[in-house]
């Protein structure tokens, strides 16, 4: 099975502070996508990217940078964390095509307070 | 932009039981449908998926699409236990860009 991991598992920060929240994935997948979960929500598109270097904009991409420096590293910045940012982000990962299957990290629970 | 929209928000049902979960879409160029699953505290995880319409079953699940309707679902025949989860809908335009849009969730209990 795929494996996709993220860190931290927890962080809290303060309103104002500088937060990067990791994903590795060891799968040779070339997507890669920064979801995030709220109740009432579902799953929110970030951004996301196909490759090494690529970087596209996803649903709700206003707070955040992204960056992905390698095939299996991508990574998610929030500079100036907001209390609305407050939220459980996933990482997930795919081969691509039109399978479309998602695989996905155990996710980071962030806390801006 | 596409909306997906899952019903019930809920479900309680005794164990045993059939459960039936909606999924309606908005962009009638969408191609692929699929149902993730996700248990407490875990990542969602793929359960089936379909592009064509009609049915299709894998062991307790089944799916139906109905592209002119807007429509997919999720048929769970002797619900267990084990299968409490948050339900997650989602639909793409199947090209290879991966990107899946999500509802909400139907939040599924079964009672022992």
């Amino acid at each position: 099975e795929a494996a996709v991991t993220q860190s931290p598992r927890n962080k809290v920060t303060v309103t104002g502070g500088n937060v990067t929240l990791s994903c590795r994935q060891t799968n040779s997948h070339n997507y890669m996508y920064w979801y995030r979960q709220d109740t009432g929500h579902g799953l929110r598109l970030i951004h996301y990217s196909y490759g090494a270097g690529n970087l596209q904009i996803g649903d709700v991409p206003d707070g955040y940078k992204a960056t992905r420096t390698t095939q299996e590293d991508f990574f998610l910045l929030l500079e100036l964390a907001s209390p609305s940012q407050t939220s459980l982000y996933f990482c997930a990962s795919t081969a691509g095509g039109s399978g479309n299957t998602l695989y996905f990290g155990e996710g980071s629970r962030l806390i801006v307070v | 932009q596409q909306k997906v929209q899952q019903s019930p928000e809920s479900l309680i049902v005794p164990e045993g039981a059939m459960t039936s979960l909606n999924c309606t879409f908005s962009d009638s160029a969408s191609q692929y449908f699929a149902w993730y699953r996700q248990h407490s505290g875990k990542a969602p995880k793929a359960l089936m998926s379909i592009f064509s319409n009609g049915e299709k079953e894998e062991g307790r699940f089944t799916i139906h699409l109905n592209k002119a309707s807007l429509h997919f679902s999720l048929h769970i025949r002797d619900s267990q236990p084990s299968d409490s989860a948050l339900y997650l809908c989602a639909v793409s335009r199947g090209s290879a860009l991966g990107r899946l849009h999500f509802g909400a969730g139907t939040q599924l209990i079964v009672i022992p």
